[in-house]
């Protein structure tokens, strides 16, 4: 069964701070995706990666930055949490559509609040 | 841009209610059609995914789902819901550029709540 695990259930920052959110799965997806999750406006992808090192911008990249240094592990950053960024992460990765229909697969999220 | 949008924010049923959730998208060409669920405090699943060919969909659970291709809808409906029905809906939509990755783009979500 596929795991994708994110590091924190629950985190609270302070307002300036870089943070850190982390992402692993344990099925060498290619893709890997970031999504934050806010009532009323449904799930809206932040990053998305398609290969180590590699990484494009969703729909609302701004305030973030992502990194993946290695195919297992998928991390966004913050650069300097603002208030406005207090919301659900949510990872999730698939394999290459290339091979045909791929799900994908999420994490449980992080609810992250900033101060 | 491509946006799907769900008209239903909230639904209350009770439980052997009939339920159907609106999903309409944007985009002219070919797309694949999903839903998925998430249960409270559980990560989002799967229901149900349309790509091609019968445009009646059966998933999970007992839910289906109808492409009306004219209408740029694709609807969710199950003939009578569970208590343990409740749950976030989300439709999701994919333009089939025959990429190997491609975007979902989510509706805003109906949250269900069954009452026993």
């Amino acid at each position: 069964d596929v795991k994708v695990t994110q590091s924190s259930r629950y985190l609270v920052k302070r307002t300036g701070e870089k943070v850190f959110l982390e992402c692993v799965q344990d099925m060498d997806h290619e893709n890997m995706f970031w999504y934050r999750q806010d009532p009323g406006l449904g799930l809206r992808l932040i990053y998305f990666s398609y290969d180590v090192k590699m990484k494009e911008k969703g729909d609302i990249p701004e305030g973030y930055s992502v990194s993946r240094e290695k195919k297992e592990r998928f991390s966004l950053i913050l650069e300097s949490a603002s208030t406005n960024q207090t919301s659900m992460y949510l990872c999730a990765s698939s394999l290459l559509w290339g091979q045909g229909y791929q799900p994908q697969h999420f994490g449980d999220g992080t609810r992250l609040s900033i101060l | 841009a491509q946006s799907v949008s769900q008209h239903n924010h909230h639904v209350i049923l009770s439980e052997a209610a009939s339920l159907e959730l609106g999903c309409n998208y944007s985009y002219g060409g070919t797309v694949n059609l999903f839903w998925y669920v998430q249960y409270p405090g559980q990560h989002l699943q799967l229901l149900l995914k349309y790509f091609s060919g019968d445009p009646l969909v059966k998933g999970i659970k007992g839910f289906e789902a109808e492409f009306i291709k004219s209408k740029f809808s694709f609807n969710l409906r199950k003939p009578s819901v569970q208590w343990s029905d409740t749950a976030e809906y989300f439709c999701a939509v994919t333009p089939n550029y025959g990429g190997a990755t491609n975007k979902l783009i989510f509706g805003t979500g109906t949250l269900l709540a069954v009452q026993p």
